[in-house]
């Protein structure tokens, strides 16, 4: 089992729908998640950063962390087609010298 | 334009070549990592450095071999690669203080091996 599952897609969706992208982890150490948005021919860039459990509102943006389910959830509502993109969940264990561990991404696609 | 910068954008080399690709940050922080990223796959983690000591190198060819000269700079040196060496290469920089502060990318380059 990997230590992070993240669905690749892609996930298709209208302009205006609420998005949820999610991974699943195994690893229960993980106490730090975090969201990238990579565009095409661009480095992922940091779009949320969380600790432990509960959400986190930014904007348009919600991030979610479930740690008895191992559950980690964005929410994009009014989504943009400038939201296409391919989004990576990171999550890493408390101590300063761990290195994130990555999912796949998800690529997202909105259409006009 | 990110704090980051990674040049080349693009690259392509022979099997037989020998190039770098350079990353410098503006960021202030102590720690650099290379990574490399194929389509469909987690982000692979290649080697990181940590106030100019090399502290992870995950079991990477020695075909590259980084180079971290001082905290803003970080060098790849590539030689005689293959054709799955083809990738999106991704430089990041952190601050390795102990409070897990996230990573920090660039925009990476773009190797195409022939």
């Amino acid at each position: 089992q990997k230590e992070v599952e993240q669905d690749p897609g892609p996930l298709s969706v209208p302009e205006g729908a609420i998005v949820s992208l999610n991974c699943t982890y195994s690893n229960s150490a993980f106490q730090y998640f975090m969201w990238y948005r990579q565009y095409s021919r661009k480095g992922p860039e940091l779009l949320m950063y969380t600790y432990s459990s509960g959400n986190k509102e930014d904007g348009r943006f919600t991030a979610q962390v479930d740690k008895s389910s191992k559950y980690i959830s964005l929410f994009i509502r009014d989504s943009q087609p400038s939201d296409s993109a391919t989004y990576l969940c990171a999550m890493s264990r408390p101590g300063g010298s761990y290195i994130p561990t990555f999912g796949r991404g998800t690529s997202l696609i909105v259409h006009p | 334009e990110t704090g980051v910068t990674q040049t080349p954008r693009h690259l392509v080399m022979g099997m037989t070549n020998k190039k770098s690709l350079k990353c410098e940050q503006h960021l202030g922080h102590n720690a650099m990592y290379w990574y490399k990223q194929s389509a469909k796959k987690p982000l692979e983690l290649m080697f990181v450095y940590n106030f100019k000591e090399q502290t992870e190198n995950n079991s990477v060819p020695s075909r590259f071999s980084p180079e971290c000269p001082n905290s803003s700079h970080l060098f790849l040196h590539l030689h005689t690669l293959q054709p799955e060496d083809s990738a999106l290469y991704l430089c990041a920089s952190s601050t390795r203080d102990g409070n897990n502060s996230p990573l920090h990318f660039g925009n990476g380059t773009r190797l195409t091996v022939t």
